[in-house]
């Protein structure tokens, strides 16, 4: 059974920090990875995509991956409150895109 | 450019009826995938359909469950003698090509009294 792994929080950050979401992914065979953002009562919207090891910058969004250690990640600079948020780290493997259940994000005024 | 189309956005059926829930993917896309969320939980993977085709259902249940995406139409997924424990919401993704970027619908949040 290929898993993603995420806290689940809740992750409270204060507004204007760095937000950092961690997640760890079981198929050394993934080739692609996202994160979503979900509000609540809403669903989920990609806001970072990651083929290849390093980082890739999008704004205030950054992902880096880690193949070799099986790890992504995504930092939020200047954390606003409206990226108080749940986020979803995916892992394409076997032809599916698989989820974790999410860390509670809480940026704090 | 509209994005991805699920309707009905509410469901409500009783105990023993059938929920048709449809899904049009976004214009060019020919990959689906459907997800169930029950509240406070992670996206559960269900069913991954290409055009006329189930290319992996591993995740979805083997009896009253089915999925289909034919050549005309959108995707439906097909809940048959719904029972209380089918409340949930359900997503449908699409995405270009396979393990690609998806992008979500709204949602049908079926609810079985």
């Amino acid at each position: 059974q290929k898993e993603v792994e995420q806290n689940s929080g809740p992750l409270s950050v204060p507004e204007g920090a760095i937000a950092s979401l961690n997640c760890t992914y079981s198929d050394r065979g993934s080739q692609s990875f996202f994160w979503y953002r979900q509000y609540s009562g809403k669903s989920p919207e990609l806001i970072m995509f990651i083929y290849s090891n390093g980082d890739k910058e999008d704004g205030r969004f950054t992902a880096q991956l880690n193949k070799a250690s099986q790890y992504v990640s995504l930092l939020i600079r200047d954390s606003q409150p409206s990226d108080s948020a749940t986020y979803l780290c995916a892992v394409g493997s076997d032809d599916k895109i698989i989820f974790g259940k999410g860390t509670r994000l809480h940026i704090l005024p | 450019n509209a994005g991805v189309m699920q309707n009905p956005r509410h469901l409500v059926r009783r105990r023993g009826q059938e929920a048709r829930l449809r899904c049009s993917p976004m214009k060019g896309h020919s990959h689906v995938y459907w997800y169930r969320q029950l509240p406070e939980e992670g996206l559960k993977f269900m069913v991954y359909l290409q055009k006329e085709n189930i290319i992996d259902e591993s995740g979805m249940p083997k009896e009253r469950f089915s999925a289909e995406f034919p050549k005309e139409g959108p995707s439906i997924l097909r809940i048959q003698q719904v029972v209380r424990g089918d409340s949930a919401a359900y997503f449908c993704a699409s995405s270009p090509i396979r393990e690609a970027e998806a992008f979500f619908g709204q949602g049908t949040r079926l609810t079985v009294v």
